[in-house]
């Protein structure tokens, strides 16, 4: 069954570095988005793509944050200058968007800022 | 902004016990839905719930919409070790595709 993948599993940086997190949706999806969830909380909505441009995104989602389609697999999250708050899993889902609705996940990513 | 809120927080049953959970929200919805987490993984869809829909089953789930009072259930029957998860509903507003969660509920099945 196709799945969404995501690398790396765990990514540990120092604060004020930039990190930049992976994503390979399912391959006729057309919605992409990201999620984070920091220890102990509600999974928290980021963002949404579509058609190659953001459709929607979150007051978390702030400059610091960016996503990019590079090469039409790919699917990518930059934090610019990470911050300790940023700690936390992230998850990438896609959508085929034909009616059914139902985002899948990929495994997530563990982000650690020291 | 919608969110999903469950209730209760932590459930362990014995095996072959049912396991119900609840949801609530506070604004109309186009759809809600459950998803399992298990610890460490990914989210995985169990099953949607129509804002028209009042239940839907799905092998041994059933899940409940009551859209006057704005709550939802998950009924997890004849429940298995392998049913040893977080499980969380997430609610889909008219006009957006942004999954807005629950906190989450912890279900522990003993074998």
């Amino acid at each position: 069954e196709p799945e969404v993948t995501q690398t790396p599993s765990h990514q540990v940086t120092q604060m004020g570095q930039e990190v930049i997190l992976r994503c390979v949706p399912i391959s006729n999806h057309l919605y992409f988005y990201w999620y984070r969830q920091i220890l102990g909380q509600k999974v928290e909505f980021l963002v949404s793509f579509y058609n190659n441009e953001i459709s929607e995104k979150s007051e978390i989602f702030d400059d610091q944050f960016s996503v990019e389609r590079p090469d039409g697999s790919n699917f990518t999250l930059k934090i610019r200058s990470t911050k300790l708050e940023d700690s936390a899993m992230y998850f990438c889902a896609s959508m085929w968007g034909g009616g059914k609705n139902i985002q899948y996940f990929g495994a997530g990513t563990r982000l650690s800022v020291l | 902004s919608q969110q999903g809120e469950e209730d209760p927080q932590a459930l362990s049953i014995q095996e072959g016990e049912n396991a119900t959970m609840n949801c609530s929200y506070k604004t109309s919805i186009n759809n809600l839905q459950w998803y399992r987490q298990n610890s460490g993984r990914g989210l995985v869809h169990l099953i949607l719930i129509r804002s028209n829909e009042r239940e839907k089953h799905s092998g041994r789930l059933r899940v409940t919409l009551d859209t006057s009072k704005k709550s939802s259930s998950l009924l997890i029957t004849a429940s298995r070790a392998a049913d040893t998860a977080s499980y969380f509903c997430a609610t889909v507003l008219y006009g957006n595709n942004r999954l807005a969660f629950g906190k989450g509920n912890q279900v522990v099945v003993i074998p």
